[in-house]
C-alpha cells in the first residue's frame, strides 16, 4: 500500500514567485493534515481537511496560503507570493477518522525561497 | 489549549547505553500522545502512541514510553542504544476527538557515540 506521497521533493524558487505543492494522501483516508518547520523550529499545524471540506485552517500564516483538497482526494498548497521567511519542510499527513487513529506522514516537501 | 516540552534539543550517548528522551505536556482533556522520528533526509515515522489504554506503551525497534498522569509525561526510552537511533525524536500530542491535531515539540536530536 503507498504511503502520504508529496511533490515537489525539492523546491528553489525565488521570492515574489509562486509555489504550488502537491499532497496524495493513503487510499480511503478522510482526513488530509498540513504541517510545516521553518528554520530548525518545531512542527506546526496548518490547516486540517475532513474529505474536501477545511475542518481546521488556523494555523495557516497568511493570505498567501491557500489550500484546496479537489474532490477529497489529493490536495494542493499554493504559497503566493512567496517569500524568505516561508522556506522550510512542509509535511503532509492522513488518517482514517476515529480517536485515536494513527497519523501517518509524508517525507515532506523542502522548500527553499531565495 | 495543549503544548508539548521536550527537555533537551540534543542528547548524546554512548552505543548500548539506555536512551532517555523526555517529554512533558500540557492538555485540557485527557490526551493522545505520540512519539515520531525523523531520520536524515526522511519523513517522519510512528514509534509509538499512548490512547489511553495500557499506561507503557511499546513501539518498533525496541522503544518504548510511559504514560504518567501524575507527572504529566511520556518520557521515551530504549534499553540499548544503537548506531541505527541516531536521528531526531518528536513527541506529540492531540485531544484526540475534536480537534485532531497534532502539536509537537521542538525535537530532541539523539547522537549515539561508537
Amino acid at each position: 500500500e503507498a504511503g502520504v506521497t508529496q511533490f515537489p521533493s525539492h523546491s528553489v524558487i525565488e521570492k515574489g514567485q509562486t509555489v504550488t505543492l502537491r499532497c496524495d494522501p493513503i487510499s480511503g483516508h478522510d482526513n488530509l493534515y498540513w504541517y510545516r518547520r521553518v528554520m530548525g523550529k518545531e512542527i506546526k499545524f496548518l490547516l486540517h481537511f475532513v474529505k474536501e471540506s477545511k475542518q481546521d485552517e488556523s494555523g495557516m500564516p497568511n493570505n498567501r496560503f491557500l489550500a484546496e483538497r479537489t474532490g477529497g482526494t489529493y490536495s494542493t498548497l499554493k504559497v503566493q507570493p512567496a517569500e524568505l521567511e516561508d522556506s522550510g519542510v512542509y509535511f503532509c499527513a492522513s488518517s482514517i477518522s476515529g480517536s485515536g487513529n494513527t497519523i501517518y506522514f509524508g517525507e515532506g516537501s523542502w522548500l527553499t525561497v531565495v | 489549549a495543549q503544548s508539548v516540552t521536550q527537555l533537551g534539543s540534543h542528547v548524546s550517548v554512548s552505543e548500548g547505553a539506555l536512551v532517555l528522551l523526555r517529554c512533558n505536556y500540557s492538555s485540557s482533556v485527557p490526551p493522545y500522545l505520540f512519539w515520531y522520528v525523523q531520520y536524515p533526509n526522511q519523513g517522519l515515522q510512528l514509534l509509538l502512541k499512548y490512547t489511553s489504554a495500557a499506561t507503557l506503551v511499546k513501539g518498533i525497534n525496541g522503544f518504548e514510553a510511559e504514560f504518567k498522569k501524575s507527572e504529566t509525561s511520556f518520557h521515551l526510552t530504549k534499553p540499548s542504544a544503537h548506531m541505527s537511533d541516531a536521528a531526531e525524536y518528536f513527541c506529540a500530542v492531540s485531544e484526540g476527538t475534536g480537534r485532531r491535531a497534532l502539536t509537537f515539540g521542538s525535537g530532541t536530536r539523539l547522537q549515539v557515540q561508537p
